[in-house]
């Protein structure tokens, strides 16, 4: 079953301080993972959108990894500004006809100063 | 970069109404269009996939009765949740995909009194 689980539930942390969310996978045939930040009570913005070649892609201060061979991904951010409060969703791409978007539930992240 | 349009934002109605939600790809055309539901703290659950000139394509378990798609342009796809009941208030939320991906409306949050 194609199935994303992401890791912790939630966290808190002081501003400026940096975090690792988690995102492991089950999906195959693996086609692409995205993360998304969203924003309470509004919609999923696209952060990073990795391939099954690449191991690292950046987007300012948020750092994203794959481990293909494992099925991990983890999002890494740096110097956690009070506006990174947010819900950070893990999404994997399944080759396959038509839709085949697997979502993870997401990490609840709140920056406190 | 690519924008989709999701309004309202909110809406507020009473049990028995219709609600109808919009979503418009501003810059750019859409012969796919998603529909998901989101119940807090949880994923994004995909309702049906709207194609523009065709009828839409329900996941299992969604009443397609209930949730009414018309994609009847490139830019338009609209989604009405007719008779609605208090369960189905929910954070309703389109995407379109494009050459970066999938990007998404900013929610409507549908409250059923």
């Amino acid at each position: 079953k194609n199935q994303v689980e992401q890791s912790p539930q939630s966290l808190i942390i002081l501003e400026g301080k940096n975090c690792t969310l988690q995102c492991n996978y089950t999906v195959s045939p693996f086609s692409n993972l995205r993360w998304y930040k969203q924003d309470t009570g509004r919609g999923p913005v696209s952060l990073t959108i990795m391939t099954f070649s690449e191991n690292t892609k950046s987007n300012g201060r948020y750092t994203a990894t794959l481990d293909a061979d494992t099925k991990q991904s983890s999002l890494h951010i740096t110097a956690s500004q009070l506006s990174d409060s947010a819900s950070y969703i893990c999404v994997v791409s399944a080759k396959q006809a038509g839709t085949a978007l697997i979502f993870g539930k997401g990490t609840t992240l709140s920056v406190s100063s | 970069g690519a924008v989709v349009s999701q309004h309202p934002s909110w809406v507020i109605c009473k049990s028995g109404t219709s609600v109808k939600i919009e979503c418009r790809s501003l810059d750019f055309q859409a012969t796919t269009m998603f529909w998901y539901r989101q119940f807090p703290k949880q994923s994004l659950m995909l309702m049906a996939t709207s194609n523009e000139g065709s009828k839409a394509t329900y996941e299992q378990g969604v009443e397609k009765d209930k949730f009414l798609i018309n994609h009847a342009s490139l830019t338009l796809s609209t989604l009405t949740v007719t008779s609605a009941h208090p369960e189905d208030s929910s954070f309703y939320i389109c995407s379109a995909t494009t050459t970066g991906g999938y990007t998404f409306g900013s929610g409507t949050r549908l409250t059923v009194v």
